[in-house]
């Protein structure tokens, strides 16, 4: 049982560029959500999505884009990447929201750098 | 906004001491989350508290939820290096929205 898979791993990008982070999840969750991870800044939402079709923004959506075909997969993509975008990117996903105080499931981690 | 504040940010103590790291909220949540984090992955939930005043315990790791369901508080006996790493607390809202606090960076010296 995988999980929540992420990649790439690490990348390096220049200024402009664009790229999707792509994750999947293998446990059959509704609930799927985008953060970025600062230092010393915690974890900031990027955007979620509680089904196939729906996304919804976070706190910090602008410069992001994501979609939702299906259940498992859900990436993000950003269009023109500027420096301010250099952090750590972590894909979550739960099998519901609060309602039932559920559990995130996190994957590993993308580590963006935007030179 | 709902915030989740997390203290202290940073300690450093030896194999064996006992410690206490806290997180703060003048808002009320329906339950109260602890991530712990290790380098180079993603959060891993350790325990869920639920109802105000409960007590959880995990091997040497004890949490509590404050009465008010405003506060919870980690702490930890005889801290061992593998308790090395940064520890995440996490509030479901009434919005159906989880909020992280900044986290606890914790060192444990061997």
């Amino acid at each position: 049982n995988a999980g929540v898979t992420q990649t790439p791993k690490f990348r390096i990008l220049k200024i402009g560029q664009s790229m999707t982070l792509q994750c999947t999840q293998d446990m059959n969750h509704n609930y799927m959500y985008w953060y970025r991870q600062d230092p010393g800044m915690g974890l900031k939402l990027i955007y979620y999505s509680v089904g196939a079709g729906i996304t919804d923004k976070g706190e910090v959506p602008n410069g992001y884009n994501v979609s939702r075909s299906t259940t498992e997969d859900f990436p993000l993509r950003l269009e023109l990447a500027a420096p301010s975008q250099t952090s750590v990117y972590f894909c979550a996903s739960s099998y519901a929201g609060g309602a039932g105080n559920e559990k995130l499931f996190f994957g590993s981690g993308t580590q963006l750098s935007v030179l | 906004t709902q915030l989740l504040e997390q203290s202290p940010q940073f300690l450093s103590i030896q194999e064996g001491e006992n410690l206490t790291v806290y997180c703060n909220s003048s808002s009320v949540f329906s339950s109260l989350q602890w991530y712990r984090q290790e380098p180079g992955e993603g959060p891993v939930l350790l325990v869920t508290v639920v109802t105000g005043g409960e007590v959880k315990k995990l091997k040497r790791l004890t949490f509590q939820f404050g009465d008010a369901r405003k506060d919870s508080s980690l702490h930890i006996t005889a801290a061992q290096p593998g308790d090395t790493g940064l520890y995440l607390c996490a509030g479901w809202d009434r919005d159906d929205k989880i909020i992280f606090g900044k986290g606890t960076r914790l060192h444990i010296l061997p």
